[in-house]
C-alpha cells in the first residue's frame, strides 16, 4: 500500500466550477498535511497546509483534513484557467522527518 | 536568501561525465532534501540532511550518486559517470526542521545526458 494515494486524473472541470482532489495517506501518526500546485516545467509551490480536523479556507481554496478517515482533500472554487495544473498531497512521516508525496492529480480547466 | 537557489538551471553532459548540481537553501533552514522528477513521473526522494549529516540516504539510485552538505548551508549532489537514465530535473527544497513544516522547492536542474 503506497504511503499516499490522490485519486487518478486527469481531472477536467468547466471555468468556474469546484474542482475536488482527495488523498488518503497510511499512517495514522501523520499530523502535518500539505497540498502543493505544480505547472508544467516547474517546481512545485506549497499553497495549502493543514493539521487540525475540519477546514481550512484560503482564498478560491479549502483544504479539508479528517484523521478518522486519513484522508484530506482540496477544494478549488470558481476554477479559472490558471488553476490548471497539476496538484501534489503531501503527508509528513512521523518516523523518519520527511513527507510523502502523492503522484499528483493533474487538472484542467476548461475556458 | 530569499528562496532556494539551484544551480546550474539546465546540464547538458555526454555519458560518463560527472556532474555536480548545487543547491542553496533558505537561511536558517536546518533540513534540506534532493528529489529527482522524470519527465511525467512523480517526486523521487534521494536523500535528507538534517544540518551536515545525512541521516537518509536510502533514496540514491546507486553508488554513482553521492551528496554532501557543509556548513549546514549550501549542498552538492554529484553523480559519477553518468548515464542516460540519469535524464530528469533535480529538486531542492528546504525546510525548518524534518516533515512538519512545508518544503520550499528549488527551481530545479534540468540534467539532460546525451
Amino acid at each position: 500500500q503506497k504511503e499516499v494515494e490522490q485519486n487518478s486524473g486527469p481531472l477536467s472541470v468547466p471555468e468556474g466550477a469546484i474542482a475536488s482532489l482527495n488523498c488518503t495517506y497510511s499512517d495514522r501518526g501523520s499530523q502535518s498535511f500539505f497540498w502543493y500546485r505544480q505547472y508544467s516545467g516547474k517546481s512545485p509551490e506549497l499553497i495549502m497546509s493543514i493539521y487540525s480536523n475540519g477546514d481550512k479556507e484560503d482564498g478560491r481554496f479549502t483544504a479539508q483534513l479528517n484523521k478518522a478517515s486519513q484522508y484530506v482533500s482540496l477544494l478549488i472554487r470558481d476554477s479559472q484557467p490558471s488553476d490548471s495544473a497539476t496538484y501534489l498531497c503531501a503527508v509528513n512521516q512521523p518516523t523518519d522527518y520527511k513527507l510523502s508525496f502523492g503522484a499528483g492529480t493533474t487538472v484542467t480547466v476548461r475556458a | 536568501g530569499a528562496g532556494v537557489s539551484q544551480s546550474p538551471s539546465n546540464k547538458v553532459t555526454e555519458k560518463g561525465k560527472d556532474v555536480e548540481l548545487r543547491c542553496d537553501p533558505i537561511s536558517g533552514h536546518t533540513a534540506l532534501y534532493w528529489y529527482r522528477q522524470s519527465l511525467g513521473q512523480g517526486l523521487e526522494f534521494l536523500i535528507y540532511f538534517q544540518g551536515n549529516s545525512a541521516p537518509d540516504k536510502s533514496g540514491l539510485p546507486s553508488d554513482r550518486f553521492s551528496a554532501e552538505r557543509t556548513g549546514g548551508s549550501v549542498s552538492t549532489l554529484t553523480i559519477q559517470r553518468t548515464q542516460q537514465e540519469d535524464s530528469a530535473v533535480y529538486l531542492c527544497a528546504s525546510t525548518l526542521s524534518g516533515g512538519d513544516y512545508g518544503y520550499t522547492f528549488g527551481s530545479g536542474t534540468r540534467l539532460t545526458v546525451v
